[in-house]
């Protein structure tokens, strides 16, 4: 089973910062996901990748397989960008996902 | 836009109770999902089903069961509540292999 580390566990920056969060996990992947939280409960899927990078807006997802890592970033954040943010991977012909414990961000203004 | 409804957002019950959850998808997805989430632990699968009728435990499938009678519906049912059992439960759909899309989540207390 794959092991799904994230990096840090809670994060506070000031507006307008440039922001990482990691993710490392064990054992090869067909893809791995990057999912928001926001207080209250809501998961809604950012990014699946499988290699390279994906941008949309602000947010912009690497990965590189031979190390197992990946890292989102939020370039120029803002308050509305305080959320959990989980990494999830998901194994080859496997629609199952393994998450991570998740990084709780909070932008202050 | 895929839209994954849950019964309920909030909802307690006494210990011993039978409780339904129940989960829609309106986007013909195969695949259906059950989590709960606890502080610390994150999302921890307890069923899925990949059809109608169709199911496999998860991680964590001891006390739940659930039902797909149609494609657009999955139930998780627990058969006699009991307080470990307090925690948030979110459901997913997905088309095969692809991202999964998360309702509101039902926030579940169990005295």
């Amino acid at each position: 089973k794959n092991e799904v580390e994230q990096s840090p566990q809670n994060l506070t920056a000031q507006e307008g910062e440039f922001i990482t969060i990691n993710c490392s996990y064990s054992v090869g992947i067909s893809a791995l996901h990057w999912l928001q939280q926001h207080p209250g409960g809501g998961i809604v899927s950012l990014f699946m990748l499988s290699s390279g990078k994906k941008k949309h807006g602000r947010l912009i997802a690497t990965i590189n397989i031979q190390e197992k890592h990946s890292s989102l970033h939020i370039t120029a954040s803002h308050p509305r960008d305080s959320a959990v943010y989980i990494c999830a991977v998901q194994s080859f012909g496997n629609e199952k996902l393994t998450f991570g414990t998740g990084t709780r961000l909070t932008i202050i203004p | 836009d895929v839209k994954v409804t849950q019964s309920s957002r909030y909802l307690v019950k006494r210990t011993g109770e039978k409780v339904f959850l129940e989960c829609v998808q309106d986007m013909d997805h195969e695949n259906m999902f059950w989590y709960r989430q606890d502080p610390g632990l994150g999302l921890r699968l307890i069923y899925f089903s990949y059809d109608v009728k169709m199911k496999e435990k998860g991680d964590i499938p001891e006390g739940y069961s659930v039902s797909r009678e149609k494609k657009e519906r999955f139930s998780l049912i627990l058969e006699s509540a009991s307080t470990n059992q307090t925690s948030m439960y979110l459901c997913a759909s997905s088309l095969y292999t692809y991202e999964q899309y998360f309702g509101p989540g039902t926030r579940l207390t169990v005295t």
